[in-house]
């Protein structure tokens, strides 16, 4: 199995700050399939990129992907006051698994 | 717009079974795959189940194998999951999900059915 490990656990930053966000795979992701989701509180994930790169239909351009192999990472250029959530990645090359999260909260 | 609705949900004791359903609308379901992820309280999220769109294809996490079933109706626009043999680890929300990439890639959730195992 896959295991993805994301850092941190926790980001504390001010809204129009800039979040980078990693996720590590224990072997390489096949066809770097890599998607990543955001969580609010109560509510459903929402796909945010998939593909490693490619933006979901309707999310805004300050959500960016990069990275393959086992190194991945989810960029939110400048932050927004509904940004403040939990983010998952997911690896979905070789069956599936998610990574633990990372807690994205205001400073 | 896509909406899934899961039902099913509740309080069960060890060692019983329950069954969720998820009500599909606002898409072609015979199209898609679509799938069943949980997360425990205060966790993170786990895959649990995956179904092709016409039920020739269903995969299941190891952790859930040999004890819940994936099924669907596509007449009815219905994803089901059969659980049995539930244990306290099986207590989570349960999130209907539908899949775009025949690999376990999910673009749109419901928002969850809570199953509790308790005695």
């Amino acid at each position: 199995e896959i295991v993805l490990t994301q850092s941190p656990g926790t980001l504390s930053l001010s809204p129009g700050e800039r979040a980078t966000l990693s996720c590590r795979a224990s072997q390489s992701v096949s066809g770097d399939y890599l998607a990543w989701y955001q969580q609010k509180p109560g509510q459903a994930p929402r796909l945010l990129i998939y593909g490693a790169t490619s933006r979901a239909i309707g999310i805004p351009d300050r959500f960016s992907g990069s990275g393959s192999g086992t190194d991945f990472t989810l960029t939110i250029s400048r932050l927004e006051p509904e940004d403040f959530a939990v983010y998952y990645c997911q690896q979905y090359g070789t069956s599936l698994t998610f990574g633990g999260g990372t807690k994205v909260e205001i400073k | 717009q896509v909406h899934l609705v899961e039902s099913g949900g509740g309080l069960v004791k060890p060692g019983g079974s329950l069954r969720l359903s998820c009500a599909a609308s606002g898409f072609t379901f015979s199209d898609y795959y679509m799938g069943w992820i949980r997360q425990a309280p205060g966790k993170g999220l786990e895959w649990v189940s995956y179904i092709s769109s016409s039920s020739n294809f269903i995969f299941y996490a190891d952790s859930v194998k040999g004890r819940f079933t994936i099924s669907r109706d596509n007449a009815k626009n219905s994803l089901f999951l059969q659980m049995n043999s539930l244990t306290a680890d099986d207590t989570a929300v349960y999130f209907c999900a539908r899949e775009i990439a025949a690999a376990g890639l999910f673009d749109y959730w419901g928002q969850g059915t809570l199953v509790t195992v308790s005695s």
